[in-house]
């Protein structure tokens, strides 16, 4: 079984509605990330959570929220979809090692979810 | 402007050729990702890469960081097609080991 799971896998919808994407992780890793790639931009950070309490915004958070339910789940929304939110979704996790900051810092990889692929119309 | 830059940004190879992918970065580098990704799939962790001057390779794929020039390069030798997909770099540029920012990625085609 995959260690970080997302649902749905594909995705059509049209402007206006609300949306849901799921990720659920077995990992035990406290922190988790929303990404969007779009062609030409890379990845781009949308909202990132170390853990149930703590949440913080991305460079791009504007038109999404996010909810973490448990260690294990971190769900991202989309209020009112707009075709510009059409892109490729993915979910991952990371679990820091050692000290943080600073050019001695540990930090551990992120392992990533297979992807939602987004349309809106 | 993209404060990681990756060039190029599409690769076109036959297969046993060697290519490099570079990854630039506008400010100081505190650790240095590889991933690959096959189209429309998930990103997979290839190597990371802390320190300056530092090389770590696994099978063909070598990469390099260097902390001066606040750059990594990925080198494959004898590129097979199992070799393509996106290589994307992503770095801890905020020092702050939180987050990590991501380049644009650089597409690999290797033909036969």
């Amino acid at each position: 079984d995959a260690d970080v799971t997302q649902t749905p896998r594909n995705r059509i919808t049209k402007t206006g509605k609300r949306i849901m994407l799921e990720c659920s992780q077995t990992k035990g890793h406290d922190r988790m990330y929303w990404y969007r790639q779009d062609p030409g931009l890379g990845l781009r950070l949308i909202y990132y959570s170390f853990d149930v309490k703590d949440i913080n915004k991305g460079e791009i958070s504007d038109g999404y929220s996010v909810s973490r339910q448990a260690q294990a789940k971190f769900s991202l929304s989309l209020e009112s979809a707009i075709p510009n939110q059409t892109a490729l979704y993915f979910c991952a996790t990371s679990d820091l090692g050692g000290t943080s900051g600073g050019p001695q810092s540990s930090y551990n990889e992120q392992f990533f979810g297979p992807g939602t692929r987004l349309t809106v119309l | 402007s993209q404060e990681l830059e990756q060039s190029p940004q599409s690769l076109i190879v036959q297969e046993g050729k060697n290519l490099t992918i570079n990854c630039t970065s506008s400010k100081t580098l505190y650790g240095l990702y590889w991933y690959k990704q096959k189209y429309g799939e998930g990103l997979i962790f290839l190597m990371m890469l802390q320190k300056g001057g530092e090389e770590k390779s696994h099978e063909k794929i070598t990469a390099k960081l260097d902390e001066k020039k606040q750059q990594s390069s990925l080198h494959i030798t004898a590129s097979q097609p199992s070799h393509a997909g996106i290589y994307l770099c992503g770095a801890d540029i905020s020092g702050t080991a939180s987050k990590l920012t991501f380049g644009t990625g650089t597409r690999l085609q290797v033909t036969l």
